[in-house]
């Protein structure tokens, strides 16, 4: 069974509304990462959040980590139509090891 | 030109063939990986390598071999492919200093009839 489960599995908002996806895990990890892709082309990096991090920002995007209950939340603010896309978290384990991702979330932003 | 660099981008083959996905970074990483993405399952993992002479098998490494030529180089070969093998296969590179942050190739499409 995997790792990371994302919530929802999909999402529809318009352009400038805030987007908030979830991600829980199962076991303790070393850090968490968020990757996006675009209609099934390679997954780019967003952000990685350490597990001794509670928050951090990198332009409209936020991530929050809470270890107590295994679980992150990507929020994607004054969302735009390019931000369509699938998005993925990502966990690894212990420093070192290979990263295992979740099934994603698929944001539809339309205009 | 692209960091990370899959050939074929698309494929198809029938079942019983052997076939080989090709990888090939200019980023310098020494860590390499073969992930399979499959419709509402995300990518899980295939094979992984830390380095040239460092092979290890992912959650999902049967019917599948790897072989790292080089630091550059990590090819995945089916050897008797099967049509549930048919996915969307993806190559990864990450450099230890990074923070195991990784850099996808474009993918290739594989399909088995």
């Amino acid at each position: 069974s995997q790792q990371g489960e994302e919530d929802p599995q999909a999402l529809s908002i318009q352009e400038g509304e805030n987007a908030t996806m979830n991600c829980s895990y199962k076991t303790s990890i070393n850090n968490l990462q968020w990757y996006r892709q675009n209609s099934g082309r390679g997954l780019v990096h967003l952000i990685l959040i350490r597990s001794n991090e509670r928050e951090k920002h990198s332009g409209r995007l936020r991530v929050t980590l809470d270890t107590s209950k295994k679980s992150s939340s990507l929020l994607i603010t004054a969302s735009r139509a390019a931000d369509t896309a699938s998005y993925f978290c990502a966990t690894e384990i212990q420093a070192g090891t290979a990263l295992i991702f979740g099934k994603g979330t698929t944001l539809s932003v339309s205009s | 030109d692209a960091d990370v660099t899959q050939t074929p981008r698309n494929r198809i083959t029938k079942t019983g063939k052997r076939i080989m996905l090709e990888c090939s970074q200019t980023k310098g990483h020494d860590r390499m990986y073969w992930y399979r993405q499959d419709p509402g399952l995300g990518l899980r993992l295939i094979y992984y390598s830390f380095d040239v002479k460092d092979i290890n098998k992912g959650e999902i490494s049967d019917g599948y071999s790897v072989s790292r030529q080089a630091q550059a180089k990590f090819s995945l070969s089916l050897e008797s492919a099967i049509p549930n093998q048919t996915a969307l296969y993806f190559c990864a590179t990450s450099d230890r200093q990074g923070g195991e942050k990784l850099f996808f190739g474009s993918g290739t499409q594989l399909s088995v009839l």
